[in-house]
């Protein structure tokens, strides 16, 4: 079956551009997280939806960052004004439903430089 | 709050050789889960195990086996008769309830196997 998708792929941006990255979770999944990786943070937790609501918005960086989620399937991660360190991966997960238990399965991941 | 301690950063091995990685934790949850995943060149985070703080069996699978110590707050990783298809960041993290349930990861193992 078909796993998590994320597009674009890569994404070459300009300092003080926005840009958003999309994510599409495996089919009846209903939690869905966003994580960064990064050489100097390693992977780090940014936001969590249980459906179209994100209990846990505690780890975006800033009110640069914002995310959303439609249907209870596809999320957006907007990144507005866009710095160089936001230079990362941006990696997407879903998991079967909600819950600390759940194993969560991660897509390929947008490979983000802003220059 | 949660921590987890991966304290090799790299690891090379000669191909056949076996290597243990090491994965260290901090919760203050009673209930928590303990995952590994791997990070081949290709970048996907790929699901290898999941563990519950209540079960403490050691696992195998295939070639794989896993050391879950509660005393020792270890969850260390064996690969038996390395392959050049091991090479990858290897990844250890904790979810629990008190964490919110995102997954706290440690900072990776990079692990060479050298043919």
């Amino acid at each position: 079956g078909a796993g998590v998708s994320q597009s674009p792929s890569n994404k070459v941006t300009e300092k003080g551009k926005d840009v958003e990255l999309r994510c599409d979770p495996i089919s009846g999944h209903t939690a869905l997280y966003w994580y960064r990786q990064s050489l100097g943070q390693g992977l780090e937790f940014l936001i969590y939806f249980q459906g179209n609501s994100a209990p846990d918005k505690s780890g975006l960086p800033s009110d640069r960052f914002s995310a959303e989620r439609t249907g209870g399937s596809v999320s957006t991660l907007t990144i507005q004004r866009t710095q160089q360190e936001d230079s990362a991966v941006y990696l997407c997960a879903s998991s079967l439903a909600q819950g600390a238990r759940e194993t969560q399965y991660f897509g390929p991941g947008t490979r983000l430089l802003v220059l | 709050a949660q921590k987890v301690t991966q304290a090799q950063t790299e690891i090379s091995v000669v191909e056949k050789e076996d290597v243990t990685l090491d994965c260290v934790y901090e919760t203050r949850d009673t209930t928590y889960y303990l995952f590994w995943y791997k990070q081949p060149p290709s970048g996907e985070l790929v699901f290898l195990i999941r563990r519950n703080s209540f079960d403490e069996q050691n696992e195998i699978s295939g070639r794989y086996s896993w050391n879950f110590q509660k005393s020792t707050s270890s969850f260390n990783f064996t690969i038996t008769a390395s392959q050049v298809v091991d090479s990858a960041v290897y990844f250890c993290a904790l979810s629990s309830n008190f964490g919110n349930e995102k997954l706290t990861f440690g900072t990776g193992t990079r692990l060479t196997i050298i043919p």
